[in-house]
């Protein structure tokens, strides 16, 4: 199976600042990365699709870049909303070894 | 609106059996790859199963093939999850969730999940 690395599992960030975050898979992936947001209680939202493809109605300050092992979510400039846990989920291989990296939780600094 | 809207969860005994339902508005649903992802208390999101849109390819994750059966009836809108010979480690929230697409290399993100329905296994 694929394993998903996040880095760092979590950070502590104020508004404005520019965050980034990464996901390493364990093998090559092409650009089969996604990442979603998830506030506490509430489903998973798609933020980008196949490594930097922004999800429509998501904010622009979401971006995604990478390809191969390692990708990065960067949010240009973070927002009161924004302060969420981050899953990368790779997509490449069969459908029953998707994988889900473990997270990257955003929190208030 | 899009929404996918799961019920079916609860209580239930360690080797005892719940229906997940999961009904879908608002978009084709015919047209769509469905799938089930779960998540444990505090912790990760894991894929499940998958069904495509005609129910000719099914997929399980090895933590539930041989006990858990996917289903949709695309008459319905509806998508299924029958879950067998649970497990204490089966408790999780459930989410349904909709495929946005998928290429000859791979697949595109989850574009459509459901509020999540709870199933807890506990004697």
């Amino acid at each position: 199976d694929i394993q998903m690395t996040q880095s760092p599992s979590s950070l502590s960030a104020s508004v404005g600042d520019r965050v980034t975050m990464t996901c390493r898979a364990s093998q090559s992936i092409s650009s089969y990365l996604n990442w979603y947001q998830q506030k506490p209680g509430k489903a998973p939202n798609l933020l980008i699709y196949t490594a930097s493809s922004l999800q429509s109605g998501v904010p622009s300050r979401f971006s995604g870049s990478g390809s191969g092992t390692d990708f990065t979510l960067t949010i240009s400039s973070l927002q009161p909303e924004d302060f969420a846990t981050y899953y990368c989920q790779q997509s490449y291989s069969n459908p029953r070894e998707w994988t889900f990296g473990q997270g990257t939780k955003v929190e208030i600094k | 609106e899009v929404q996918l809207v799961e019920s079916g969860g609860g209580l239930v005994q360690p080797g005892g059996s719940l229906r997940l339902s999961c009904a879908a508005s608002g978009f084709t649903f015919s047209s769509y790859t469905m799938n089930w992802v779960r998540q444990a208390p505090g912790k990760g999101l894991e894929c499940i199963s998958y069904i495509s849109s005609s129910s000719s390819t099914i997929y399980y994750a090895d933590s539930v093939k041989g006990r858990f059966t996917i289903s949709r009836d695309n008459a319905k809108n509806s998508l299924y999850l029958q879950m067998n010979s649970l497990r204490v480690e089966d408790t999780a929230v459930y989410y349904c969730a909709r495929l946005s697409g998928s290429t000859a290399e791979g697949y595109y993100g989850m574009d459509v999940w459901g509020q999540g329905t709870t199933v807890t296994v506990s004697s």
